[in-house]
């Protein structure tokens, strides 16, 4: 069952710009993962961030996310070609550690140089 | 740092045969979970393994099963495929009492 809302579904940038995703989720969370996976490949994880967090960062992305609207949205700072993949929003449920993730739609980022 | 192994890369079945997938954690992760993505989805979880048990089930077909054995490797095994099988299948694992998943490169499974 689909878990998260990604928004939007697609996304078109100029190179050195900043892309912003963001992504609902319907029930109580334990933390919400981001990903990318480029065409077809293997899941790269991003960032992990907590329901207790509000904020994160990791380089040049930024994570936020808000429990009572249940969304987060991850900012991707002056973008490169190389982020061109999909994006991916995954929920792990409240409870103990090791759960399974709960992914949402992907969004699809490309970057033009 | 090494990653999480899946064999074989690819694969491509006739309908009604059976595959088996295998996957390789993380050393030191001690959970492995199974992932299919159709194409243009998203990932669904289908099974997990903590210490060689089975913690937790998906919407995983009767027709697959899965075990972990004692070096912590994990097989999932698929027997009567069908059209509908054709997807990405992604092995993950995870450090114990962890919440990030580190993900393989995937199986992409074909049947014909």
């Amino acid at each position: 069952s689909q878990q998260g809302e990604e928004d939007p579904q697609a996304l078109s940038i100029q190179e050195g710009e900043n892309a912003t995703m963001n992504c609902s989720y319907k029930t109580s969370i334990n933390n919400l993962q981001w990903y990318r996976q480029n065409s077809g490949r293997g899941l790269v994880h991003l960032i992990l961030i907590r329901s207790n967090e509000r904020e994160k960062h990791s380089g040049r992305l930024r994570v936020t996310l808000d429990t009572s609207k249940k969304s987060s949205s991850l900012l991707i700072t002056a973008s490169r070609a190389a982020d061109t993949a999909s994006y991916f929003c995954a929920t792990g449920p409240v409870g103990g550690a090791n759960s399974k993730l709960t992914f949402g739609k992907g969004i699809t980022l490309s970057v033009r140089p | 740092a090494a990653g999480v192994i899946q064999s074989p890369r690819h694969l491509i079945k006739e309908k009604r045969e059976t595959a088996t997938l295998k996957c390789y954690p993380i050393p030191r992760h001690d959970t492995v979970y199974w992932y299919q993505q159709g194409p243009g989805q998203d990932p669904q979880f289908l099974i997990s393994f903590y210490e060689k048990m089975q913690s937790d089930k998906g919407s995983i077909p009767d027709r697959f099963s899965a075990q972990q054995f004692s070096d912590y490797h994990s097989e999932l095994n698929m027997s009567s495929l069908e059209l509908g099988d054709s997807a990405l299948y992604f092995c993950a694992s995870s450090l114990p009492q962890t919440d990030e998943q580190f993900f393989g490169p995937g199986t992409r499974l074909t049947v014909l």
